[in-house]
């Protein structure tokens, strides 16, 4: 059974404070992803990942950075939260083309920040 | 970099009849395309997905479409059922970025 998990399912955090968000996957993946869901929004990717120390940025990655310093976990944080952060926010995890492509996500993290 | 547009943001299908979700994408480099369902209160997961070398590829009650020059895909339920109400993800990778559509929530009338 394949797993992606995300170290909290309920966060709240205060205004200011550096936050971390982990996820790790035990599928062997290169790929990882941070997003975050917000009605009406979708799916925004914020940062992705196709290989250890290697970090892309996505179409919203202001206040926030990404650390991989191994295959298995990756890890988003928010510098200082701020409550336009107040989301929730997906990990997801997928291999290369020659290994198929669909990516599983974690259970999500709800984190309001106030 | 890779837009994915998805339309509608809501539907509404008596239960027995189809639906469809279009979305269409912005980068030529782009060479998969997945259908992800989202019920409610959980994660995303994947439902059918399609190469960029095939036209349509089909699973049961549900079938993909694509249009590679009109950068086009199409999601297709027919014989819808309750169990089909969701939100359903459309995305596009190009480059191992995966990027997906709005959502469209599909709400099907008993």
């Amino acid at each position: 059974d394949v797993k992606v998990t995300q170290s909290s399912r309920y966060l709240v955090k205060r205004t200011g404070e550096k936050v971390f968000l982990e996820c790790v996957q035990d599928m062997d993946h290169e790929n990882m992803f941070w997003y975050r869901q917000d009605p009406g929004l979708g799916l925004r990717l914020i940062y992705f990942s196709y290989d250890v120390k290697m970090k892309e940025k996505g179409d919203i990655p202001e206040g926030y950075s990404v650390s991989r310093e191994k295959k298995e976990r990756f890890s988003l944080i928010l510098e200082s939260a701020s409550t336009n952060q107040t989301s929730m926010y997906l990990c997801a995890s997928s291999s290369f083309e020659d290994r198929g492509r669909e990516a599983f996500f974690g259970q999500g993290t709800r984190l309001t920040v106030v | 970099g890779e837009n994915v547009e998805q339309h509608p943001s809501t539907l509404s299908v008596q239960e027995g009849d189809s639906a469809v979700i279009k979305c269409t994408y912005s980068d030529s480099a782009s060479n998969y395309f997945p259908w992800y369902k989202q019920e409610l209160g959980k994660r995303p997961q994947l439902i059918i997905d399609i190469r960029s070398n095939v036209g349509e590829k089909k699973d049961q009650r549900i079938a993909v479409t694509l249009n590679k020059t009109a950068k086009h895909f199409s999601l297709h339920i027919t014989e819808t059922q309750p169990e089909d109400s969701a939100v359903y993800f459309c995305a596009a990778i190009g480059n191992e970025k995966l990027t997906f559509g709005t959502g469209t929530r599909l709400t099907i009338i008993p």
